[in-house]
């Protein structure tokens, strides 16, 4: 089984500039987050989809980040325009939706570290 | 809100000994979970061990273990017989316990962990 896949890994971009970043969860978790790692900080929520409504997305941290998931499946997280402090890792996770309301183990993907000159 | 603080910025440990990382919490929910994810160098995270709060027993998962002190909202991660693969960043993470609270996790700034052959 694929886990979650994340493109690209590495994306370096000038202040100003746009940058979308994509995130493949595992087939048939309909659970998707977006986290953020800024230098040396704690991992930070941004946003979770369950298909492809935003269940929350109270972390996300200003209007020029939107994301998407059209279709339930995969996910694109654009910045527009980027800002110095939006460098970080970027990680994606999903999950499958439990029944009983349990928490359910999110898997996440590799991440991707953008960097903004 | 809950934060996750873990106050060991880096450990070292020789190979074969054990190994202990901190992780407090601050809550004022009764039930919760708590996990402990490792990320390998260029390599994804992946979940370690879990505890469920209204489990008064520690979990366990092979040489990896916890101590959960919920009194002390203490949750230490302790590994026994380090191994050279052991070697990781390790995030402590807090969650919610229903979904209808939200599937967030938050997580601590991480720990280093180096293994010394």
């Amino acid at each position: 089984e694929a886990g979650v896949t994340q493109f690209p890994s590495h994306s370096v971009i000038e202040k100003g500039q746009t940058v979308t970043l994509r995130c493949d969860p595992i087939s048939g978790h309909d659970n998707l987050y977006w986290y953020r790692r800024v230098m040396g900080k704690e991992i930070k929520f941004l946003l979770h989809f369950v298909k492809e409504s935003k269940q929350d997305e109270s972390g996300m941290p200003n209007n020029r980040f939107l994301a998407e998931r059209t279709g339930g499946t995969y996910s694109t997280l654009k910045v527009q325009p980027a800002e110095l402090e939006d460098s970080g890792v970027y990680f994606c996770a999903s999950s499958q939706v439990r029944e009983d309301n349990r928490a359910e183990e999110q898997y996440f993907g590799p991440g991707t570290r953008l960097t903004v000159t | 809100a809950q934060t996750v603080t873990q106050s060991q910025p880096e450990m070292s440990v020789q190979e074969a000994e054990t190994v202990t990382l901190s992780c407090t919490y601050d809550t004022s929910e009764s039930d919760y979970y708590l996990f402990w994810y490792k990320q390998p160098p260029s390599r994804q995270m992946i979940l370690v061990i879990r505890q469920e709060a209204y489990k008064q027993q520690n979990a366990t998962e092979n040489r990896f273990s916890v101590n959960f002190q919920k009194a002390a909202k203490s949750f230490s991660l302790k590994i026994s017989d380090s191994q050279l693969g052991d070697a990781a960043m390790y995030f402590c993470a807090y969650r919610r316990f229903l979904m209808e609270y939200g599937n967030k996790l938050v997580f601590g700034a991480g720990t280093i962990l180096r293994v010394k052959s």
